[in-house]
């Protein structure tokens, strides 16, 4: 199984780019989620989902947009990327459940210049 | 709200000393906790988990005792290795799914 893959692994953008984040999962986890990795700040959860067709904000959403068409595949877009996005961001996934745990992808390093 | 407390880093330890890292959390439910590790360039690995008061959670020579009576959940290794260098997360669920990170304490360990 290949687990949690995210694509791009680095991306730069210009200040005011769009760009969409790829996070797919074929492990047929009900719960998908996107955090960001910031220095000192330790990993803030910006949306998730219970489901297809199901999303929520966590707690850092603003700027980013999610959906969730698909059990596999939750992307994560950035529509007028600002210095302040600079980060690591990861996707990561599980059953539903409290005593889960997630399985994370690796990481898109993303900087806004 | 939840909320996990970790101790701040870095930590710097020779190779085959004990290690502890201390872990409180804040929760309003009974939460299960968990410790991740992250590895230089890599994402986050689940290391061990624990999901009710007096669990022990186990995983590559690391140890970590849910505590209810003191919110604690302290990761704990006998003898560590250069190997073992790496960021180290706590965390927990309560109510939900999402995960509630501490900031992580890096672990650097020389020969």
């Amino acid at each position: 199984n290949a687990g949690v893959t995210q694509t791009p692994k680095f991306q730069v953008l210009k200040t005011g780019q769009s760009m969409t984040l790829q996070c797919a999962q074929d492990m047929n986890h009900e719960y998908m989620s996107w955090y960001r990795q910031d220095p000192g700040m330790g990993l803030r959860l910006i949306h998730y989902s219970v489901g297809a067709g199901i999303t929520d904000q966590g707690e850092v959403p603003n700027g980013y947009n999610v959906s969730r068409s698909t059990t596999e595949d939750f992307p994560l877009r950035l529509l007028s990327a600002a210095p302040s996005q600079t980060s690591v961001y990861f996707c990561a996934s599980s059953y539903l459940g409290q005593s889960n745990g997630y399985t994370f992808g690796s990481g898109t390093r993303l900087t806004v210049v | 709200g939840d909320s996990v407390t970790q101790m701040e880093g870095p930590v710097t330890l020779s190779e085959e000393a004990f290690l502890t890292i201390n872990c409180t959390y804040t929760a309003t439910g009974y939460p299960s906790l968990f410790w991740y590790v992250q590895y230089p360039g890599e994402g986050l690995q689940l290391l061990l988990k624990a999901t009710k008061a007096d669990d022990k959670g186990s995983n590559k020579g690391f140890e970590a005792t849910y505590r209810k009576e003191t919110t604690s959940f302290h990761l704990e290794k006998g003898s560590v290795q250069v190997s073992d260098s790496a960021v180290y997360f706590c965390a927990l669920v309560d109510s939900g799914y999402a995960l509630n990170f501490g900031k992580g304490t890096s672990l650097l360990v020389t020969p």
